[in-house]
C-alpha cells in the first residue's frame, strides 16, 4: 500500500520567514509529486508539480525532490498571511488504475 | 464558466434518506473522480471514471453508486445515509489518467451533514 506521510502541524511561521513543508513517501517507484494548497472551506488547488530530482522554483515557491531519501518538500519564501492554509502532498500513479495518493496535509499558519 | 462545478454546495439530511450530488466539467477532460474529505481533512479517493468507464472503485459501501452519463458528467448517489457519511465530497477531473503528471482540478465541494 503506497503511503504519503506529512506532519499535520500546525506549523507556525512568522511573516516574511521561509516556511518549510515536508512529505515522505513509501513507494520507490513514485515518479512525481504535486503540492496542493487548500484554504479553509475551499477546494484543493494545484500549486507545484515536480518530477525530477532536485529543485523546481516558481515565484516564492520551491519544490524539492530527493528520490534516494524518498522525500519531497515545499519551501515558501517571504511567507505572507495569505499563505496560511493546509498543504497537501500527492503522488499520482503511473498506471491506468493507480490511485492518486494524498498525504493528510500540513496546516500552515503565518503569524503577522 | 466554472471548470468543475458540483451541486449542491451544502446538503443537510436525515439518516436513512437517499441523496445525489452532481458534477460537471467543461475542461474537455477524459477522467473524473469522487473524493471524500473527512473532518481531519484526509482526502481519499472513492471512484474514478475514464470516458464513462469505471476505473477505480475503492472500498466504499455499495450504498454509494456513481454514474457517468458522458465524460463531462459524474454523479454520486447515496442510499440510506448514515451519520458516518457526513463529510465534504469533492468532484475532480484530469485530462489524462495513469500518467505521472496527472493534475487534478477540483470542484468546490459538497458539505454533506447527516443528522
Amino acid at each position: 500500500q503506497k503511503e504519503v506521510e506529512q506532519n499535520s502541524g500546525p506549523l507556525s511561521v512568522p511573516e516574511g520567514a521561509i516556511a518549510s513543508l515536508n512529505c515522505t513517501y513509501s513507494d520507490r517507484g513514485s515518479q512525481s509529486f504535486f503540492w496542493y494548497r487548500q484554504y479553509s472551506g475551499k477546494s484543493p488547488e494545484l500549486i507545484m508539480f515536480i518530477y525530477s530530482n532536485g529543485d523546481k522554483e516558481d515565484g516564492r515557491f520551491t519544490a524539492q525532490l530527493n528520490k534516494a531519501s524518498q522525500y519531497v518538500s515545499l519551501l515558501i519564501r517571504d511567507s505572507q498571511p495569505s499563505d496560511s492554509a493546509t498543504y497537501l502532498c500527492a503522488s499520482p500513479g503511473g498506471n491506468r488504475d493507480d490511485k492518486i495518493i494524498f498525504g493528510k496535509g500540513t496546516r500552515l499558519h503565518i503569524l503577522p | 464558466d466554472t471548470a468543475v462545478s458540483q451541486t449542491p454546495k451544502y446538503l443537510v439530511t436525515q439518516m436513512g434518506n437517499d441523496k445525489s450530488i452532481k458534477c460537471e466539467q467543461n475542461l474537455g477532460h477524459d477522467t473524473m473522480y469522487w473524493y471524500k474529505q473527512d473532518s481531519k481533512k484526509f482526502l481519499k479517493i472513492m471512484f474514478s471514471y475514464n470516458n464513462k468507464e469505471l476505473i477505480i472503485n475503492e472500498t466504499v459501501p455499495n450504498r454509494f453508486s456513481p454514474k457517468s452519463p458522458d465524460k463531462a458528467h459524474l454523479n454520486l448517489h447515496i442510499n440510506s445515509l448514515e451519520l458516518g457519511d457526513s463529510a465534504v465530497y469533492f468532484c475532480a477531473s484530469s485530462q489524462f489518467m495513469g500518467i505521472h503528471n496527472e493534475k487534478l482540478f477540483f470542484g468546490s465541494g459538497t458539505q454533506l451533514s447527516v443528522l
